[in-house]
């Protein structure tokens, strides 16, 4: 089985960073993948890592260390439409086709 | 492309009775996802597939059935409904790991279903 990790919830300032963890435990490893869901609407895709190290894509970057079992998504010049849930999500061993994810973290932008 | 569709938006139903959520997708996508999500809470995978006429349970499976005989279309059965089932369902759809944009999960809008 796999078990993730996340903080429920968050508050950071416009214009500010912020960092959301995720920790996971799985026997094997098929990457990690983070997700944006605000409110009322489905999840979209952030980023997949599959490799160590930090991969950046415009505000958003996403970090992985596979030793460790630890991931973070980092949120640059926040804007207040980042307000949403942002969920980890790690295949089991064996099960690339199945993605599970974890129960999110609700980042609330504050002015 | 209209990407994953869902129907219908919403929908309440009478405890015990059965009815068919609907999902298409029109991206040629091998693998097809239902996921349930309760308030506040996570995404739970119901059922997923591979390919058409292939389906595999997932993590929440128990009330519900799923088929899938056609590459675009994978419908959502719910017999006997019970209050516990009251929640939004996700369809997600993807292409084949290791093609290109195998990574991406696409997500329908959800259903959003009550049963009183």
């Amino acid at each position: 089985g796999q078990n993730i990790d996340q903080p429920t919830e968050m508050t950071a300032t416009e214009g500010a960073i912020v960092q959301i963890n995720c920790t996971y435990q799985t026997s094997g490893f098929n990457g990690l993948f983070w997700y944006q869901q605000h409110a009322g609407e489905a999840p979209t895709f952030l980023s997949y890592n599959v490799l160590d190290g930090l991969e950046e894509k415009g505000r958003f970057s996403s970090f992985l260390s596979r030793s460790k079992g630890y991931s973070y998504l980092l949120l640059k010049e926040l804007q207040m439409k980042d307000s949403a849930s942002y969920l980890c999500a790690v295949p089991p061993s064996g099960g690339y086709q199945k993605v599970t994810f974890g129960t999110g973290t609700k980042l609330q932008v504050i002015p | 492309n209209a990407g994953v569709t869902q129907t219908p938006k919403f929908h309440i139903l009478k405890i015990g009775q059965s009815m068919t959520l609907q999902c298409t997708q029109d991206m040629n996508h091998n693998y097809m996802y239902w996921y349930r999500q309760d308030p506040g809470m996570g995404l739970k995978l119901i059922y997923y597939s591979v390919g058409a006429g292939i389906t595999d349970k997932g993590e929440v499976p128990n009330g519900y059935n799923v088929s899938r005989s056609t590459t675009e279309d994978f419908p959502l059965r719910l017999e006997l409904a019970a209050p516990s089932q009251t929640s939004v369902y996700f369809c997600a759809s993807r292409t084949s790991p290791g093609l290109a944009g195998g990574d991406t999960q696409y997500f329908g809008p959800g259903t959003r279903l009550t049963v009183l």
